[in-house]
């Protein structure tokens, strides 16, 4: 079936890494640009990057520029968040994002947990 | 950067009508989106390029959109549709994509 599902969420101290990924399924991968959004607990959503269908462009959010990496393998529909020199404020519930023709995010995955905490 | 701007909470009784408004500087000018969010589940797209709906959702859901403000409109307002709600836009100055500040809407 279409779904996304993220993974590699955990808790890790400020200032270390971490590597998120998304398991694209039901839908061809390559023909979209994709998306991570996240959460922070209690709080609304935020636009973190997006990378386009053929990897040829990258945008982010000004809060992670520079600290995040967005990464997609069309072989094996998997789209990446690496995330370094992470701070307390990146703690949220991280999606992962297909658009639709339109634009809209049409398709979001259930989420991966990260915590940043001494 | 571009700001979207919504009321923090609504209240509607079952049955009503429920507005939420989101501002903008000339959002007439862009495509909104509206999400629904329901605790602890991922947001659901229920209005796209400011009116449309996506199949499943039902027609009590519209939307509209000019000048500095968007508005989505519940219809004849269900418990269920009780929930956090987003618009979104596409800021083309920045490439970037911005979000509301999202509202609550509680059904009495």
């Amino acid at each position: 079936q279409v779904q996304l599902v993220e993974s590699g969420g955990g808790v890790v101290q400020p200032g270390k890494s971490l590597r998120l990924s998304c398991a694209a399924s039901g839908f061809t991968f390559n023909k979209y640009g994709m998306h991570w959004v996240r959460q922070a607990p209690g709080k609304g959503l935020e636009w973190v990057a997006v990378i386009s269908y053929d990897g040829s462009s990258e945008y982010y959010a000004d809060s992670v520029k520079g600290r995040f990496t967005i990464s997609r393998d069309d072989s094996k529909n998997t789209l990446n968040l690496q995330m370094n020199s992470l701070r307390v404020d990146d703690t949220a519930l991280y999606h992962c994002v297909k658009p639709g023709d339109r634009g809209a995010f049409d398709l979001w995955g259930q989420g991966t947990m990260v915590t940043v905490s001494s | 950067s571009y700001v979207l701007t919504q009321p923090p909470s609504v209240s509607v009784a079952p049955g009503q009508t429920a507005r939420i408004t989101c501002g903008g500087n000339n959002i007439g000018s862009k495509d909104v989106h509206w999400y629904q969010q329901k605790p602890r589940q991922a947001p659901v797209l229920v209005v796209y390029d400011d009116s449309a709906r996506p199949s499943g959702i039902p027609e009590r859901f519209s939307g509209s959109n000019s000048g500095n403000t968007a508005t989505l409109t519940i219809s004849r307002v269900e418990g269920g549709d009780e929930a956090d709600y987003y618009c979104q836009v596409w800021d083309g100055s920045s490439d970037h994509y911005v979000f509301g500040t999202g509202t609550k809407v509680t059904v009495l």
